[in-house]
């Protein structure tokens, strides 16, 4: 079965700091790959995915993601982060045999200071 | 197109009794997916429906259940509740297209005492 870590349970940053979130998940198989955040108050929204092609993947609100095969990594970044991006951020796996099915890491909460 | 909803939002209840959380799909969508999301950890994979079939389930134990209706609605059914059931419970519809985006509710927040 599949499983995914994110190694950062916590994070603050001040305002124009760069961000980077870590992703690491375990199947060897064929990914697809989904950074979602959800806000205060506010559901699930996706940020960004990878199914295939340029492993550099750019998402809303200037957030990008890189997946790296060979170390099973897919890290989150932004390189100035603003007060409205604190949220807690989760990457998700959905598997090649796994139909629809999304395994989600731990999440990381963001908490940016103005 | 409206989005998915839930209900209720909130539901206090106690130990042994029966639930039945409600979902309704992203218009256009087919699929439907639950989650449970503990306090502090990521959304958990319980199961999910596909043109009214059970499609695949998580590891959770038979007393978690489900209905999806015709028009694409879907149930999440928990029996004899226990105190770690508390938790926001997550549904998600997609189009069926495998790793396609799954577009998430609101949520309901369960609480077992």
């Amino acid at each position: 079965a599949q499983s995914v870590s994110q190694h950062n349970h916590h994070v603050i940053l001040s305002e124009a700091a760069s961000l980077e979130l870590g992703c690491n998940y375990s199947y060897g198989g064929t990914v697809n790959l989904f950074w979602y955040v959800q806000y205060p108050g506010q559901h699930l929204q996706l940020l960004l995915k990878y199914f295939s092609g340029d492993p550099l993947v750019k998402g809303i609100k200037g957030f990008e993601a890189e997946f790296i095969k060979s170390k099973f990594s897919f890290n989150l970044r932004k390189p100035s982060v603003q007060w409205s991006d604190t949220a807690e951020y989760f990457c998700a796996v959905n598997a090649d045999n796994a139909g629809n099915m999304l395994t989600f890491g731990g999440g990381t909460r963001l908490m940016v200071k103005p | 197109e409206t989005g998915v909803t839930q209900s209720p939002t909130h539901l206090i209840k106690t130990r042994g009794q029966q639930v039945t959380l409600r979902c309704s799909s992203q218009s256009g969508h087919n699929t439907v997916s639950w989650y449970q999301q503990a306090l502090g950890q990521g959304p958990q994979f319980i199961f999910q429906y596909y043109r009214e079939e059970e499609n695949g389930r998580g590891n959770f134990p038979p007393r978690f259940s489900g209905l999806q209706f015709p028009n694409y609605s879907s149930e999440l059914n928990v029996n004899a509740l226990e105190l770690d059931d508390s938790a926001l419970y997550l549904c998600a519809s997609s189009d069926g297209r495998a790793g396609n985006e799954q577009f998430f509710g609101p949520g309901t927040r369960l609480t077992v005492l």
